[in-house]
């Protein structure tokens, strides 16, 4: 049964860089799968951050591209995500996901998501 | 404000059937697959409909979704009391390059 957990500082502070990972289980990220980070502010709907795959090609929302950095580690067997100048309105739950094989944009394993305060 | 428009909330009695809709564009739902998550209060989302109306494995069939031109549809018959979450559609938008999704619906069991 494959699993994802989040990870991270719950609060950062004003333009300084945030940084998650995902630890997967259940599943060798290397043997495939596109996986995806999201996030949702308080009281908000979804946003999409970006994704990777297994190889390490990335895609991000144009929207936070110039801030975003999505890796894969296949020897920890997890997925990281860099925010850079975060601001208060980068404060959200950040959730990973795994994208769905049958699907090009549905994504059919998350984690439970991991709340990130910006505030100083 | 997102490019997809859904009503903020829909209610209903156990046991009747409701819609949620989503609308959108040419450049997203008129032109590319779409997906509906469910959201229970304090949970991740979950995938209960993925290329306009496919259910995955686990999903009942209590749960359909349909699309025509630029609008979704998202329908639950029978409801449950568990039904009670937030949906949200979110296909990919070819012009924004990015999967987008709507504000969420609401929907209460009464």
């Amino acid at each position: 049964q494959v699993q994802l957990q989040e990870s991270g500082p719950g609060l950062v502070k004003p333009s300084e860089t945030l940084s998650l990972s995902c630890a997967v289980s259940g599943y060798s990220i290397s043997s495939g799968y596109y996986w995806g980070w999201f996030r949702q502010p308080p009281g908000k709907g979804l946003e999409f951050i970006g994704s990777i795959y297994h190889s390490g090609s990335t895609y991000y929302n144009p929207s936070l591209k110039s801030r975003v950095t999505i890796s894969v580690d296949t020897s920890k067997n997890q997925i990281s995500l860099k925010l850079i100048s975060v601001t208060a309105a980068d404060t959200a739950v950040y959730f990973c996901a795994r994208r769905y094989l049958n699907s090009v944009n549905a994504f059919d394993i998350w984690g439970q998501g991991t709340m990130v305060t910006v505030s100083s | 404000q997102s490019v997809l428009t859904q009503p903020p909330s829909v209610s209903a009695a156990p046991g009747q059937n409701i819609t949620i809709s989503c609308s959108g564009s040419y450049s997203n739902i008129g032109n590319n697959y779409v997906t509906w998550y469910q959201q229970l209060p304090g949970t991740a989302p979950k995938l209960v409909i993925y290329d306009n109306n496919k259910r995955p494995s686990g999903i009942p069939d209590r749960f359909s979704g349909s699309k025509s031109g630029t609008s979704a549809t998202l329908g639950i018959t029978g409801l449950q009391t568990g039904d009670e979450a937030d949906y949200y559609c979110g296909p990919w938008d070819g012009s924004l390059n990015a999967l987008v999704f709507g504000g969420g619906t609401k929907l209460t069991v009464l």
